[in-house]
């Protein structure tokens, strides 16, 4: 069936390191992806999208390329910020049903000053 | 503008009860989703409504349901709940139904059960 895995958490960083979360999927049809962060007590916000294979979605610094052929979607940041400490969740859908995400798990980033 | 807005913020409940709960979308948005996130764990899909009609509805029992309004507001009411409710239940809107359009979401309501 439809799932996202992603890289088990916590991921702990120095402030200005590199970032990789990875992100696999398994999708019946052609699907969107999504990375969506979750700050402590709120509910999800939009980070960045791709819809279409070779995509790549940014916003803030972040980048994810959408890989058709290794269906997957890792997010990564050059230079991470304390600011950056929350929960991130891969997610994706298609056209069977736009209005359903299927997210993976999430991981918690813990960036340290 | 304003964002998607949920209603409560929090409340608490015990077994056997019935609860509902409110979403108002982003002005314009006609999709609206709701899902469950337990403590630890990504959001899985309850219900998708999109112009008043279901169009969606995830593996939860018959004690769940929702319902749209004619300004796009959607219920979610569940009831005989159970220990196992407890849980954060967010509301997402997007603009159009297509597999492209990101799904924004509320803060949640988070439902504690006693």
């Amino acid at each position: 069936g439809d799932s996202v895995t992603q890289m088990e958490g916590p991921v702990t960083l120095s402030e200005e390191a590199f970032l990789t979360i990875n992100c696999t999927y398994t999708a019946t049809g052609y699907p969107s992806l999504f990375w969506y962060v979750q700050y402590p007590g709120e509910g999800l916000q939009l980070l960045l999208k791709a819809t279409k294979a070779d995509d790549k979605g940014s916003n803030k610094g972040f980048e994810a390329t959408y890989r058709k052929e290794t269906t997957s979607f890792h997010l990564e940041k050059g230079s991470v910020q304390v600011s950056d400490s929350a929960v991130y969740f891969c997610a994706f859908k298609t056209s069977s049903n736009t209005g359903k995400l299927i997210f993976g798990q999430g991981t918690t980033l813990q960036v340290k000053p | 503008d304003a964002g998607v807005t949920q209603s409560p913020t929090h409340l608490i409940k015990t077994r056997g009860q019935h609860v509902t709960l409110r979403c108002s979308p982003i002005s314009g948005h006609k999709s609206v989703s709701w899902y469950q996130q337990v403590l630890g764990q990504g959001p899985q899909f309850i219900f998708q409504y999109y112009e008043k009609e279901e169009r969606g509805r995830g593996n939860f029992p018959d004690r769940f349901s929702a319902r749209q309004f004619p300004n796009y507001s959607s219920e979610l009411n569940v009831n005989a709940l159970l220990l196992g409710d407890s849980a954060l239940y967010l509301c997402a809107s997007s603009n159009r139904d297509a597999r492209d359009q990101p799904q924004h979401f509320g803060d949640g309501t988070r439902l504690s059960i006693l």
